[in-house]
């Protein structure tokens, strides 16, 4: 069974831009949550889906969105990056409310 | 606000100890109580808690919930060095619309010396 996806794996962008990352769950799975992780704040949760609906969101600014597709694939997006943005994303998926699988995460670094 | 406490953030023992890691936690509407490793990227599942008193163990590892005095403990006997890492709590809340997302602790970073 194959494990949850993220790509692309490294970015580097600018101020300002924004950026789309991309999550895909283990089959079967239909909710998919977001984390940011620093060194300084530890892994924070984001938002999560549920069959293309937010059912939950952290203490992000609206910079940060996301969705969830028809086939349960999620992305994510920041959009006007700033500095303090630079952080591993990972996602993780889970069934049944029985654990939570992470992916491997995307490193985004803010330039 | 909810809340997970981890404690002690950072512990070195050697090889062969048995260690005790802590995780507290303060939330509304719990629903599980989740254990992970964290070495480089990817947290690894070690333990999902919902019920207090039962103990759950895979091999060396082991771990029990308390929901009346809301904590949990980690423990790993005849540590390796392999078992290097940080430890993740993380509680579940339960909003009634089910998997709602983790709240973690800061975690705690272990050091086996060999």
């Amino acid at each position: 069974k194959a494990g949850v996806t993220q790509t692309p794996r490294y970015l580097i962008k600018t101020r300002g831009q924004q950026v789309t990352l991309s999550c895909s769950p283990i089959s079967g799975h239909r909710s998919v949550s977001w984390y940011q992780q620093t060194p300084g704040q530890g892994l924070q949760f984001l938002f999560e889906y549920f069959s293309e609906t937010q059912r939950n969101k952290g203490n992000f600014p609206g910079r940060f969105s996301g969705r969830q597709f028809s086939n349960s694939r999620s992305e994510m997006n920041v959009s006007t990056l700033e500095l303090g943005d630079s952080a591993l994303y990972l996602c993780a998926s889970s069934s049944n409310h029985y654990g939570y699988t992470f992916g491997s995460g995307t490193r985004l670094t803010v330039v | 606000e909810d809340k997970v406490v981890q404690s002690p953030l950072s512990l070195v023992v050697h090889e062969g100890d048995t260690v005790t890691l802590n995780c507290s936690y303060e939330v509304t509407n719990f629903r599980s109580l989740l254990w992970y490793k964290q070495e480089k990227k990817a947290p690894t599942f070690l333990f999902m808690l919902t019920s207090s008193g039962i103990e759950k163990k895979s091999g060396r590892l082991s771990s029990i919930l308390d929901k009346k005095e809301l904590f949990s403990i980690l423990n790993i006997t005849a540590t390796q060095t392999g078992d290097s890492a940080v430890y993740l709590c993380a509680v579940e809340i339960n909003s009634g619309g089910g998997a709602d997302g983790l709240t973690f602790g800061k975690g705690t970073h272990l050091i086996i010396q060999p």
